[in-house]
């Protein structure tokens, strides 16, 4: 399916486990973004990507990893989940000509 | 001080009154966007101003450059507008987008 799609959509992981959050998106778009939403905080950045093999940190990226080998995959890795990073993860990408985001529909992380 | 200030934090009102949310921001920007989000659901992007007034429907975004503010409107508010409603600016030169914390509205039948 065309579009920006997100896996898996609830995860429930223990403290120090590796997790991954996979971001698919069809359309092509060069930028991708992840982000967490948690609460009195709104949407901060963790990491963005301008191109493939492009990353950059956003406001919050400690404690997680990313990485872009193709345009239309952005990872995100926990490598030792921690109960702080339960939250709300979601995915954006856009193209470099527009400044529309569009937004995948996101993956419920819980770190018991 | 945060460089996005959404007020009111939340907004509940009665089917049918017209809906006032507002945003201040701190800083020069190339665009700024009003989104949408449904109770446990996707984000959904609503409006992308840089300048004037846009009109979708029963929702308004208006923007003024020079005061840094920018309101979103519902006319004739419905229940299923219920929802957080989310600003976010992007900053003169940057990729990335800055959001507010989010309205969130009720409209009771």
């Amino acid at each position: 399916d065309a579009g920006i799609t997100q896996s898996p959509r609830y995860k429930i992981t223990e403290t120090g486990r590796q997790v991954t959050l996979m971001c698919h998106q069809t359309w092509s778009h060069s930028y991708m973004f992840w982000y967490r939403q948690d609460l009195g905080h709104g949407l901060r950045l963790i990491y963005y990507s301008a191109a493939a093999d492009i990353t950059d940190k956003g406001e919050v990226p400690d404690g997680y990893v990313v990485s872009r080998s193709k345009t239309e995959n952005f990872p995100l890795t926990l490598e030792s989940a921690t109960r702080s990073q339960t939250s709300v993860y979601f995915c954006a990408s856009k193209t470099g000509s527009s400044y529309e985001q569009y937004f995948g529909p996101g993956t419920r992380l819980t770190v018991t | 001080k945060n460089e996005v200030e959404q007020s009111p934090q939340n907004l509940t009102a009665q089917e049918g009154e017209f809906i006032t949310i507002n945003c201040s921001y701190s800083v020069g920007i190339s665009a700024l966007h009003w989104l949408q989000q449904h109770p446990g659901g996707g984000i959904v992007s609503l409006f992308m101003l840089s300048s004037g007034k846009k009109k979708h429907g029963r929702l308004i975004a208006t923007i003024n450059i020079q005061e840094k503010h920018s309101s979103l409107h519902i006319t004739a508010s419905h229940p299923r507008d219920s929802a957080v409603y989310i600003c976010a600016v992007q900053p003169f030169g940057n990729e990335k987008l800055t959001f507010g914390t989010g309205t969130r509205l009720t409209i009771i039948p």
